[in-house]
């Protein structure tokens, strides 16, 4: 069964950099859509972007100035970065996968970032 | 930029049916995608491409969408299916969701 777990720091410090990766299981990464969505505490779902297995990238233009996404199909991961953060983007973050039929059929759980001093 | 309307709350006896709205200009010449995100969990998508249904998601489940409207309609409710609804749509290549319905069942 094909499982996405998120990984990387909880705590950020403001201006810094959030780094985190998404690692894929029980399916490969060379092929579909594979995307970043956040989610700031009690509130609703924003989509950041999405990465091809070749690595062409579409982002949200809201966030697209400060965002970067890579992906690495030797170790079946792909990775999301959002520069000069602020306590705006608090959130929880969620990798999914976006299927043939342009849905989010499978979620990792979810990883708290806090941007804070 | 493209918005997805949804209200913020929806309430509904058990057994009855729930209906969720979700609007936008010219949404019904788009897909709609609906997620149920229980409280603590990630989302889980219920509907795809405005109607059908993905394997394990139960019957009672059902979607729709025309002209500014799409809707995703719960016969038969549940207290487990008390939780947030989202709407999603693509507006070019940008992906939008909606404002999120707090679905309670009472």
């Amino acid at each position: 069964q094909v499982q996405l777990q998120e990984s990387g720091p909880g705590l950020v410090r403001p201006s810094e950099t959030l780094s985190l990766t998404c690692t894929v299981s029980g399916a490969s990464i060379n092929s579909l859509y594979w995307s970043w969505i956040r989610q700031p505490p009690g509130k609703g779902l924003e989509w950041i972007g999405y990465i091809y297995y070749s690595g062409s990238t579409t982002y949200n233009p809201s966030l697209r100035s400060r965002v970067s996404l890579s992906v690495d199909r030797s170790k079946n991961q792909f990775s999301l970065k959002v520069r000069s953060v602020t306590a705006a983007d608090t959130a929880i973050y969620f990798c999914a996968r976006e299927n043939r039929d342009r849905a989010f059929d499978i979620w990792g759980r979810g990883t708290l970032v806090t941007v804070s001093s | 930029s493209y918005e997805l309307t949804q209200p913020p709350s929806v309430s509904v006896s058990p057994g009855q049916t729930a209906s969720i709205t979700c609007s936008g200009d010219k949404l019904g010449d788009k897909y709609v995608c609906w997620y149920q995100q229980r409280p603590g969990q990630s989302p889980v998508l219920v509907i795809y491409q405005n109607i059908k249904r993905p394997s394990g998601i139960p019957e009672r489940f059902s979607g729709s969408n025309s002209e500014n409207t799409a809707t995703l309609t719960i016969r038969g409710t549940q207290a487990i299916d008390e939780a947030d609804y989202f709407c999603q749509a693509w507006d070019s290549s940008t992906l939008i969701f909606g404002g999120g319905t707090r679905l309670t069942v009472l």
